[in-house]
């Protein structure tokens, strides 16, 4: 099945600086990766996702970049704000018809004002 | 409003108790998981169906079932609960094959004394 690793674990930036979120999987029949966004006490939100056909993609101050031949996507924001701090999940789909999303262990982003 | 509903929110109950879980969507969907969500953040699938009368087993070992009888509702059941099964659980949805996008509900935190 599928594996997805994801680095860091936490991570701690100034109001204004990037993140970058990293993330690797295993199955290369994978071909649509999301990212999900769960603040303290809420629901996982679905922020942007990118397919396998695709290299990059952006959307505000959010980017999302895959490398389909390393097996490996990455979340970047930008100008990071207080509200911006979150767990932040990567994840992969399992190839095939059984649609399956396996998820990363999440990161938990702190951005100081 | 269309949304994914579950209840209740919060539960305590005793070693040994039998208990369900609440799960309904109004949207519509086929797709419906079950995740089970570590204190320490991490997502494991322990449950999916892919429409009525269909239940598949998810990434996790989990001593709870589920049914699917209507398409907006899908129950997950301990029929003995210990105090291993302390967690949240979160369950999702998503429309068809062409549209990945889950949709979480606000989840159950469930503790076992």
């Amino acid at each position: 099945g599928e594996n997805v690793e994801q680095h860091p674990s936490t991570l701690s930036v100034q109001e204004g600086d990037s993140a970058v979120i990293k993330c690797t999987y295993s199955d290369s029949a994978s071909n649509y990766f999301p990212w999900y966004k769960q603040e303290l006490g809420k629901r996982p939100q679905l922020i942007i996702d990118i397919r396998s056909n695709v290299g990059e993609k952006k959307d505000q101050r959010i980017a999302v970049t895959l490398n389909k031949t390393a097996k490996h996507f990455s979340l970047h924001i930008t100008e990071t704000q207080p509200e911006d701090s979150a767990v932040y999940f990567c994840a992969a789909n399992s190839g095939g018809s059984n649609y399956k999303l396996t998820f990363g262990k999440g990161t938990l982003l702190t951005v100081n004002p | 409003e269309a949304d994914i509903y579950q209840t209740p929110r919060y539960l305590v109950i005793g070693t040994g108790k039998k208990i369900t879980l609440e799960c309904s969507q109004t949207m519509g969907h086929d797709k419906m998981y079950w995740y089970q969500q570590d204190p320490g953040m991490e997502l494991h699938l322990i449950h999916y169906s892919y429409g009525v009368n269909s239940t598949e087993k998810g990434d996790l070992s989990s001593e709870s079932t589920v049914s699917r009888i209507r398409t907006e509702h899908f129950p997950l059941t301990l029929e003995s609960a210990r105090p291993s099964h302390t967690s949240q659980y979160l369950c999702a949805s998503r429309s068809g094959p062409n549209n990945e996008k889950l949709f979480f509900g606000s989840g159950t935190q469930l503790s076992v004394l």
